[in-house]
């Protein structure tokens, strides 16, 4: 079965600072997403990961994929009030179809 | 060009009541996924259906839960005697074929009292 984990849970982290969040995943996975909740919202769709190796930029985010780490890091530049939200990773198996999430990594960013 | 859409928003029900939550996919997709957020957690499968077939139900709780993709119509989510422990937010998502970007819906925010 496949289990994704997040580490932190729980980040709160003062404007302008730099961190990094990380997503372990169990086994081979063919797409690796990254989401935006804020609260009592749906997901936002942030990045979507396909090969080893790829990375993608969007503002103060950048999204990695190591396949055979089975690792994958939410890199945030830089960070801004605007950013606090919780940000899950998901791993989808293409037989599968269903995505596997994380258990949330709460992001608090403090002036 | 709407994208998921799911009804109600809200949905407050008294124990032993029974829920129904629908979705509907963006238009052309025929795939869709149902998840359960319970609060302070991540999001959990519960089913994937396809057009009149449920392809895997290996998160759906074996009683009280069914679900449904008619081939006309939305992707309703039952819930048969409603119990405390399933408060939670349902969400749908869909996508054009099974390993495409799944859209996600707003979510249907369920309280049973």
């Amino acid at each position: 079965e496949l289990k994704v984990e997040q580490n932190p849970l729980f980040l709160s982290m003062q404007e302008g600072k730099n961190y990094t969040i990380y997503c372990n995943y169990s086994t081979t996975s063919d797409r690796l997403y990254w989401y935006r909740q804020d609260p009592g919202k749906s997901l936002e769709s942030l990045f979507v990961l396909l090969s080893n190796g790829a990375v993608k930029q969007e503002g103060r985010l950048m999204a990695s994929l190591d396949t055979k780490a089975r690792l994958s890091t939410l890199h945030i530049t830089a960070a801004v009030h605007d950013l606090s939200a919780t940000y899950f990773c998901a791993s989808v198996v293409s037989n599968a179809g269903k995505s596997t999430f994380g258990d949330g990594t709460t992001l608090t960013v403090k002036p | 060009n709407a994208g998921v859409m799911q009804n109600p928003r809200h949905l407050v029900r008294r124990r032993g009541q029974e829920a129904r939550l629908r979705c509907s996919p963006v238009k052309g997709h025929s795939h869709v996924y149902w998840y359960r957020q319970l609060p302070e957690e991540g999001l959990k499968f519960m089913v994937y259906l396809q057009k009149e077939n449920i392809i895997d139900e290996s998160g759906m709780p074996k009683e009280r839960f069914s679900a449904e993709f008619p081939k006309e119509g939305p992707s309703i989510l039952r819930i048969q005697q409603v119990v405390r422990g399933d408060s939670a937010a349902y969400f749908c998502a869909s996508s054009g074929w099974g390993v495409e970007t799944q859209y996600f819906g707003p979510g249907t925010r369920l309280l049973v009292l």
